[in-house]
């Protein structure tokens, strides 16, 4: 089945240390995108790539960094710099960035500080 | 500054009966307009969509209601089954190439009662 699949369901980081979250989607769409939910918040848009190899920031970028070396693939890093970085982290997926279509997401990866 | 509004953080319904979620935006150059269903641990489910050329558009049981001059949208479900039960969140994106942005409301919960 096509989908986007996030992995690790559940992540742990100690204080000082980066982690990537994995996001890969079979989807065939030129667009991804990373959110992050709080409770009792909406989703916040942290980057966005519209194409390989070319990506941009969203309103919360601080702490982040990504990178989109195939189209299937849109990594994210939370960074030591990122200083509150529990949450639950989504990943989307559309056809486009341009076009109004919806957009698909994973089921998440929620991360915790220990 | 929230620019999509749910000022209904719970609604509670009998099964059979219709279930209408609102929502509200303020900024005027949004023109594609979405709901998601969300269940704890999961990503978001895309439901329905609606472009600012249109008031209506409905799938099965869901039907979305757009109502521009008020810069107001609502979603209504008939009839309601406990398995629609879940957060439901109203998105938005604007024109002008920023089709890639969803800003999102902080969702309502939705709880069908047998």
């Amino acid at each position: 089945d096509g989908g986007i699949t996030q992995s690790p369901k559940y992540l742990f980081r100690k204080e000082g240390q980066n982690v990537t979250l994995s996001c890969e989607q079979n989807l065939n769409h030129d667009a991804m995108y990373w959110y992050r939910q709080d409770p009792g918040q909406g989703l916040r848009l942290i980057y966005y790539s519209q194409i390989v190899n070319d990506f941009q920031k969203g309103d919360i970028a601080e702490g982040y960094s990504v990178s989109r070396e195939k189209k299937e693939s849109f990594p994210l890093t939370v960074t030591s710099a990122q200083k509150n970085p529990t949450a639950f982290y989504l990943c989307a997926s559309s056809g486009d960035g341009v076009s109004n279509q919806p957009q698909h997401f994973g089921d998440g990866t929620r991360l915790s500080i220990l | 500054d929230q620019q999509v509004k749910q000022n209904s953080p719970s609604l509670s319904v009998q099964e059979g009966r219709i279930s209408i979620l609102n929502c509200d935006y303020t900024n005027s150059m949004f023109d594609y307009f979405l709901w998601y269903k969300k269940y704890p641990a999961e990503g978001p489910t895309f439901l329905i969509s609606i472009s600012s050329i249109k008031d209506k558009n409905e799938d099965g049981r869901f039907t979305v209601f757009l109502n521009k001059s008020a810069k107001h949208l609502s979603l209504h479900i008939v009839p309601s089954q406990p398995g629609d039960s879940a957060v439901y969140f109203c998105a938005a994106s604007g024109s002008g190439g920023s089709n890639y942005k969803l800003t999102f409301g902080k969702g309502t919960l939705l709880t069908v009662n047998p």
